[in-house]
């Protein structure tokens, strides 16, 4: 595709159900990241993946966070037992390999957690 | 750690006038600082970026100088436009891959 996708746009969930998002990035990028956007914050780090493997996950706030990229293409970040601390906009990136390069953003997943 | 402070908006601004947005960071070593900006509906969109001290970064009109004595990034632009009506986010990425952002700064440009 053009961009990076997220789906869904928007997800309402009940405090403790389990959610999945979903990224698409940029065909041909190996750097996928994970950022969450509170209501007036900027954009907080969550999860680093080069490739197939997490090379950072210092950013995740707690075990029920969790991400994977089993093909180093398609990502899902996934919220177990969800709290209504949770709600936020989730963000994902991608760029090519190297430190200054790019990063392009998605639009964003709207988790609401009712 | 590392931090980014930038000034609070909402600034609202005639059209044509002179902007600055202040951008200040604390960090150890030589990152690299960036600004950001998010158009109402769409995703972040990389403005311009610094790599090293004294760098001046500029795009469409906006431009920022790194100062490593100031700790500063601060946005400048001569004549700003109601199409610049965005939020603008600095940010700094140090020795990991990750970016360090601000909380936003909301622009509004009247005619």
């Amino acid at each position: 595709g053009a961009g990076v996708s997220q789906t869904p746009s928007n997800k309402v969930t009940e405090k403790g159900k389990y959610v999945e998002l979903r990224c698409d990035p940029i065909s041909g990028h190996t750097a996928l990241y994970w950022y969450r956007q509170s209501l007036g914050q900027g954009p907080e780090f969550l999860i680093y993946f080069q490739g197939t493997g997490a090379a950072d996950d210092s950013g995740l706030p707690n075990d029920r966070f969790f991400a994977v990229r089993p093909e180093g293409s398609v990502s899902t970040l996934k919220i177990q037992r969800t709290e209504r601390g949770d709600s936020a906009v989730y963000l994902c990136a991608s760029s090519s390999t190297g430190k200054d390069t790019e990063a392009f953003f998605g639009q964003g997943t709207r988790l609401t957690v009712v | 750690g590392d931090s980014v402070t930038q000034m609070e908006g909402p600034v609202t601004l005639s059209e044509e006038a002179f902007l600055t947005i202040n951008c200040t960071y604390t960090a150890t070593g030589y990152p690299s600082l960036f600004w950001y900006v998010q158009y109402p509906g769409e995703g972040l969109q990389l403005l311009l970026k610094a790599t090293k001290a004294d760098d001046k970064g500029s795009n469409k009109g906006f431009e920022a100088t790194y100062r490593k004595e100031t700790t500063s990034f601060h946005l400048e632009k001569g004549s700003v436009q109601v199409s610049d009506s965005a939020v603008y986010f600095c940010a700094l990425r140090n020795s990991g891959y990750a970016l360090n952002f601000g909380k936003g700064t909301s622009l509004l440009v009247t005619p």
